[in-house]
């Protein structure tokens, strides 16, 4: 079974500071993926940021980048020059691919405020 | 090119009613996705399409809960004799042959 543990409670943050939000999984597939999600107010689920297991470079898109830790089993999403826009709740989530079962697990989420 | 849409985008019904979600992947994308999402949760998988067969449907959580895809794109998540528990918003997503889960904007249900 895969787990994913986002324990902190709200974040907050200075506009076009950087801020890093954590997350820890937990797995016994030897391939998975690794996706940060943002979910504003209005309800969607916005993709960010992909990082397989096998990838030995740090994923990165445009602000966001992902700190992955494979003997730590963490993958945290790092956010630099914070937006006000970035206001919203992040998810961290992972696939396996154990037979052909590649279902999203989430975590809880962490709330992102960005103060102007 | 057009995201994931669903609809409807509200729908409210009486305790034991019937009701169909519908959602309308990326155009080309084979695999589809259901989640249902709780308030203050993340979201928690029900079924998962590769095609016009459920791939998997272990998230379902009692035999009122059904969906189908018959020609291998709109997808139908289907409820009987619904409870207040049901009320959540259910999320489509749809991928193509990477991993990427794109979502739709979700279906919010209130079981009154």
């Amino acid at each position: 079974a895969q787990k994913i543990t986002q324990t902190q409670p709200g974040m907050f943050v200075q506009e076009k500071e950087a801020v890093t939000l954590d997350c820890t999984y937990d797995t016994s597939d030897q391939s998975y993926g690794l996706f940060w999600y943002k979910q504003p107010s209005s309800g969607e689920m916005i993709f960010l940021i992909y990082q397989g297991s096998y990838d030995e470079q740090n994923a990165t898109e445009g602000r966001y980048s992902l700190n992955f830790q494979k003997a730590r089993k963490s993958a945290n999403l790092v956010i630099s020059a914070s937006q006000l826009g970035d206001s919203a709740m992040y998810f961290c989530a992972m696939s396996g691919y154990s037979g052909a079962n590649s279902k999203l697990t989430f975590g809880k989420g962490i709330t992102l405020s960005v103060r102007p | 090119g057009a995201g994931v849409s669903q609809t409807p985008s509200n729908k409210v019904t009486e305790k034991g009613k019937y009701v169909e979600l519908r959602c309308d992947p990326i155009s080309g994308h084979t695999a589809l996705y259901w989640y249902r999402q709780s308030l203050g949760q993340g979201p928690e998988f029900l079924i998962y399409f590769q095609g016009t067969g459920a791939a998997d449907d272990s998230g379902l959580p009692n035999d009122r809960f059904f969906a189908v895809r018959p020609e291998g794109s709109v997808s139908t998540l289907k409820i009987q004799r619904t409870e207040r528990g049901d009320s959540a918003v259910y999320l489509c997503a749809s991928s193509d042959y990477t991993d990427t889960q794109y979502f739709g904007p979700g279906t919010r249900l209130t079981v009154l």
